[in-house]
């Protein structure tokens, strides 16, 4: 079984809509949770922590539900920039991250 | 601030020749960590450097592959007699002690003909 699991899409969502993605993680012991953008032949950049409580940022929401090892990340008023594809990582004992295949979202005009 | 860098940006080079990829992590970041990512891929583990302590090497693929690091410095993974398997964009990325999340550098892209 892989570490994280994301349903890799794509999502294609009109302007303005709300949209969610899930990840499972296997590793029950798993530290640290984040959610990371990459856009097309660029490097991984860093969208937000993900913290026991929830957080939110802007229009991005995380949660976190350890009890069912599983991670979310919903975008609502979603903008054209926002098409980029969604990668959950998870960080385990050992200092090691693992990092989900991405979701792919397309915003259309 | 100055973020992760990586040279070079691309290398094309002939299969069975060794290159040597070179990533300069955002200083005082104390964690270094290498991944490979094939097209359409996700990131795959390689290796991870935390301070002066031993690396983490669990994720190299082949003894053809090889990374070191001084101090919390520079690093440069170096692979032997490159395969046409080996073509993927390396990427390096960097964490601060206090911090768990990583800064990413651009990458370097390989193509091994």
């Amino acid at each position: 079984r892989k570490e994280v699991e994301q349903d890799p899409g794509p999502f294609n969502v009109p302007e303005g809509a709300t949209v969610a993605f899930n990840c499972t993680y296997s590793n029950s012991a798993s530290q640290s949770f984040f959610w990371y953008r990459q856009d097309c032949r660029k490097e991984p950049k860093l969208l937000m922590s993900v913290y026991s409580s929830g957080n939110e940022d802007g229009r991005f929401t995380a949660q976190l539900n350890r009890a069912s090892q599983y991670i979310s990340l919903l975008i609502r008023d979603s903008k054209l920039s926002d098409s980029a594809t969604y990668l959950c990582v998870v960080l385990n004992t050992g200092n090691q991250f693992y990092f989900g295949t991405g979701t792919s979202l397309t915003v259309i005009p | 601030g100055a973020g992760v860098s990586q040279s070079p940006s691309n290398k094309v080079t002939e299969k069975g020749k060794d290159v040597e990829l070179r990533c300069d992590p955002i200083s005082g970041h104390t964690a270094l960590y290498w991944y490979r990512q094939r097209l359409g891929q996700g990131l795959e583990f390689l290796i991870y450097f935390q301070g002066n302590s031993a690396p983490d090497k669990s994720g190299l693929p082949s003894d053809r592959f090889s990374a070191e690091r001084t101090g919390e410095s520079v690093s440069t993974l170096t692979i032997q007699r490159t395969q046409q398997e080996d073509s993927a964009v390396y990427l390096c990325a960097s964490s601060p002690r206090t911090r768990r999340e990583q800064y990413f550098g651009p990458g370097t892209r390989l193509t091994v003909t």
